[in-house]
């Protein structure tokens, strides 16, 4: 099992750009999130996936699109970057709503 | 909106000694789920103790254990005979029913944990 895993580990961009973080986990979890780390801020909920096709926003959700074509995937898009994106990005998906939550390593973004 | 607060940025702890780390929430639920996250440097995210708001019982993992406190809505995180490998930023977070899987963080605590 490879868990959680996040690509790109580090990505540079220039304002405007777009750009799409991917996502995949092995585990069969119906329920997939994707969180952003500031400084200060702990982790804040940007999108969730209750199950392939279904899709919500989380707390800080502007600027961000997500789809869930498959249970494995859950990609994040960046639909033209600015300075305040600047963070770090984590996956993370859960057998159930109320279980643990396996992280992904992180995807370390700025924006230049 | 439900929020979780963690109000104390930086703690240490001598090794051998117990530490606890505070965290609260606001709801209107009666029906949630808390949970302690531990981050190290290395960045990745390790569940350390999960707690079901309907249970009485206090949770515990080994050296990890938790002073729920269901009607002050306080869920502090207590580690006994610290090592130094429990050097790392820790989360308290917050999940309500409804089956979201929607998790609401504190704003973290570093521990530093001195030899």
């Amino acid at each position: 099992n490879a868990g959680v895993t996040q690509t790109p580990k580090f990505q540079v961009l220039k304002t405007g750009q777009s750009m799409t973080l991917q996502c995949a986990q092995d585990m069969n979890h119906e329920y997939m999130s994707w969180y952003r780390q500031d400084p200060g801020m702990g982790l804040r909920l940007i999108h969730y996936s209750v199950g392939a096709g279904i899709t919500d926003q989380g707390e800080v959700p502007n600027g961000y699109n997500v789809s869930r074509s498959t249970t494995e995937d859950f990609p994040l898009r960046l639909l033209s970057a600015a300075p305040s994106q600047t963070s770090v990005y984590f996956c993370a998906s859960s057998y159930g709503g109320f279980d643990e939550q396996y992280f992904g390593p992180g995807t370390r973004l700025t924006v230049t | 909106a439900q929020t979780v607060t963690q109000s104390q940025p930086e703690m240490s702890v001598q090794e051998a000694e117990t530490v606890t780390l505070s965290c609260t929430y606001d709801t209107s639920e009666s029906d949630y789920y808390l949970f302690w996250y531990k981050q190290p440097p290395s960045r990745q995210m390790i569940l350390v103790i999960r707690q079901e708001a309907y249970k009485q019982q206090n949770a515990t993992e080994n050296r990890f254990s938790v002073n729920f406190q269901k009607a002050a809505k306080s869920f502090s995180l207590k580690i006994s005979d610290s090592q130094l490998g429990d050097a790392a930023m820790y989360f308290c977070a917050y999940t309500r029913s409804g089956n979201t899987g929607k998790l609401i963080f504190g704003q973290g605590t570093t521990l530093q944990v001195k030899p």
